[in-house]
């Protein structure tokens, strides 16, 4: 069984363009979340979608944005890039809120 | 809301010797508990889980934690490091239908001695 796939593994950007970051989850997981790590701060949720909607956010400004399409793959945009978002962003699918989420191996955002 | 602490943030052991990583959280009710391992470069592996039942619970690689209520606290444990497991190691807490918000501690680097 596949496990949960982000791309790209790794992106560089300047300040003030903005990305979009892809995951799909394992087979059959309608839960995907979305986590940033940073050495300074760890790791923290951005947001959670769970068959097509939001179902929890994080407290990040709202140049961070997300969707989930109806195949449960996800993407996450960020807009208007700062220097600050430079981390890794983590993706993880779950079967439902109850059930443990799995990684998938990130995306490494470089803001120049 | 909730939070965890994992306070040390380096720990070095000898290959063969015993582990056990501390981890508090804060939180009003029962949460989850989870154990994640993150070697360089990549995503997180789940080690073990708490959601009910037995305090006790076992994982993969020969990693157990146990819950204590009294102590609020979720510590994983290795009878035998391997030199291997030098990884860093995240505690995490979820809360009971507030589907998947996982709120992480710092994290601890093992360091492991041949």
């Amino acid at each position: 069984k596949a496990g949960v796939t982000q791309t790209p593994r790794y992106l560089i950007k300047t300040r003030g363009q903005q990305v979009t970051l892809s995951c799909s989850p394992i087979s059959g997981h309608r839960s995907v979340s979305w986590y940033q790590q940073t050495p300074g701060q760890g790791l923290q949720f951005l947001f959670e979608y769970f068959s097509e909607t939001q179902r929890n956010k994080g407290n990040f400004p709202g140049r961070f944005s997300g969707r989930q399409f109806s195949n449960s793959r996800s993407e996450m945009n960020v807009s208007t890039l700062e220097l600050g978002d430079s981390a890794l962003y983590l993706c993880a699918s779950s079967l439902s809120g109850d059930q443990p989420q799995h990684f998938g191996d990130g995306t490494r955002l470089s803001i120049l | 809301a909730q939070s965890v602490t994992q306070p040390d943030i380096h720990i070095t052991v000898s290959e063969g010797a015993s582990l056990e990583l501390r981890c508090n959280y804060s939180y009003g009710a029962t949460p989850y508990l989870f154990w994640y391992v993150q070697s360089p470069g990549q995503g997180l592996q789940l080690l073990l889980k708490y959601f009910s039942g037995d305090t006790l619970v076992q994982g993969i690689k020969g990693f157990e934690a146990e819950f204590k209520r009294s102590q609020s606290s979720f510590n994983l444990r290795k009878p035998s490091v391997h030199w291997s497991d030098a990884a860093e190691y995240f505690c995490a807490v979820g809360v009971n239908n507030a589907g998947n918000m996982l709120t992480f501690g710092g994290g601890t680097r093992l360091m492991v001695k041949p």
